[in-house]
């Protein structure tokens, strides 16, 4: 997708391990999301960001931690997967300029966890 | 209740037919409706939006947001075999968070 990519498309962990997934822009966009998506459960918000170093929680943050020190890259990070974080997990950004704006949404990750 | 609720379907429909996809949604803070169209194995994609209540049209797609009834819909026209994918509605307040709370999304299936 044009101006937002994710790192990897595809990983295949075990679980206890550490897993990092990146999410870079190229828009300068003020906000950027982690999103994972389940069958059954659609869209669930893990954490978003609202500038650089400025992030928060969203409704299934735990087990998750972010990061944000430069304004094009988000990085998710899952502590110690589990099987339950199996997923595809979505990054989006959206600007701030004062009227509407929509989503727009990487390629996704898809992520198993044996 | 779920903030937003959408009908996932699967919704099977012949090429040609008028397809109607619909969301209600229970916080009257939502303002700005969105449709985003996803195909399999890819990211959701803005397909279209509305502020507050009234009627979009683009090409074969309409949006129409009923605030007083907190319910929103999509309807296609001459559905394609193109149109094909998951439809997920989101929404958000006014102001300046831009979250969006999304839908389930519905899975539809146009047949030639």
């Amino acid at each position: 997708d044009a101006g937002i990519t994710q790192s990897p498309r595809h990983k295949v962990t075990e679980t206890g391990t550490p897993v990092t997934l990146r999410c870079h822009q190229t828009e300068n966009h003020r906000y950027m999301y982690w999103y994972r998506q389940d069958p059954g459960h659609g869209l669930r918000l893990i954490h978003y960001s609202y500038g650089v170093k400025d992030t928060d929680k969203g409704e299934v943050s735990d087990g998750y931690s972010v990061s944000r020190s430069k304004t094009e890259d988000f990085l998710l990070t899952l502590e110690s997967a589990t099987s339950s974080q199996t997923s595809v997990y979505f990054c989006a950004i959206s600007g701030d300029r004062g009227r509407i704006n929509g989503y727009t949404f990487g390629s996704g990750t898809r992520l198993t966890v044996v | 209740q779920k903030e937003v609720e959408q009908d996932p379907g699967p919704l099977s429909v012949p090429e040609g037919a008028i397809v109607s996809l619909n969301c209600t949604y229970s916080n009257s803070a939502f303002q700005y409706f969105m449709w985003y169209r996803q195909y399999s194995r890819k990211g959701p994609e803005l397909l279209m939006y509305t502020y507050s209540s009234g009627n979009k049209e683009d090409g074969r797609f309409t949006a129409q947001v009923d605030k007083s009834s907190k319910y929103i819909s999509l309807f296609i026209r001459d559905s394609q075999p193109s149109d094909s994918a998951t439809y997920l509605c989101a929404m958000r307040s006014g102001g300046s968070n831009y979250k969006l709370t999304f839908g389930k999304g519905t899975l539809l299936t146009v047949n030639p």
